[in-house]
């Protein structure tokens, strides 16, 4: 988990609202990842961004969106257009745009809507 | 559809007893990665081999690469109780450019 931060590590909602998750990485990684993880199953990549100001949608974009103002950063918000909100949220960073290298792993958020 | 699957999805075993896990991919790729991740946290790196490389060993771990199978497997010798977790193996397709993708995983349980 060394080096990125997600806050918080529980998250409530009511359905209909947005809420945004945090990802912070102190390791000066240009490339950042934002998965989804539901009960016994892989990651599916939701955003990533390989720079600054610059993002791109993964497989499940539908019902999120993302920033990328400063390098250290990349917040996740699920809107109220996202039908199942309800999941662990996990945010990663690599050292190469390329995708060519290992990523570090936060600690994850567990979102529950109801 | 998941470019990587693993087999088996639950396995077993005895302290002490070898480990062996294997994931199989759809279409070629630059690296394939192994990741571990404890019950409720995030994923931890484990070793990433190359589309050139057919073998790689890390400690306890070992890890094959058959591209003509289009398969791969982590080996974990001599496991212990704190190797309990799932696996995941995540595959970078020469096609999808900078994206890995991930399988299901294999759940390992290690009896103490």
């Amino acid at each position: 988990d060394g080096g990125i931060t997600q806050s918080p590590k529980y998250l409530f909602r009511k359905e209909g609202q947005n809420v945004t998750l945090s990802c912070e990485q102190n390791l000066n990684h240009d490339a950042m990842y934002w998965y989804r993880q539901d009960p016994g199953q892989g990651l599916r990549l939701i955003y990533y961004s390989q720079i600054v100001n610059d993002f791109q949608k993964g497989d499940i974009a539908e019902g999120y969106s993302v920033s990328r103002e400063k390098k250290e950063s990349f917040p996740l918000t699920v809107t109220s257009a996202q039908k199942n909100p309800t999941a662990f949220y996990l945010c990663a960073s690599s050292v190469q745009r390329t995708g060519n290298d290992r990523q570090y792993f936060g600690p994850g958020t567990r979102l529950t809507v109801t | 559809s998941q470019q990587g699957e693993e087999d088996p999805q639950a396995l077993s075993i005895q302290e002490g007893e070898n480990a062996t896990m294997n994931c199989s991919y759809k279409t070629s790729i630059n690296n394939l990665q192994w990741y571990r991740q404890n019950s409720g946290r995030g994923l931890v790196h484990l070793i990433l081999i190359r589309s050139n490389e057919r073998e790689k060993h890390s400690g306890r771990l070992r890890v094959t690469l058959d591209t003509s199978k289009k398969s791969s497997s982590l080996l974990i010798t001599a496991s212990r109780a704190a190797d309990t977790a799932s696996y995941f193996c995540a595959t970078l397709k020469k096609s999808s450019g900078d994206k890995l993708t991930f399988g299901t995983g294999t759940r390992l349980a290690v009896r103490p």
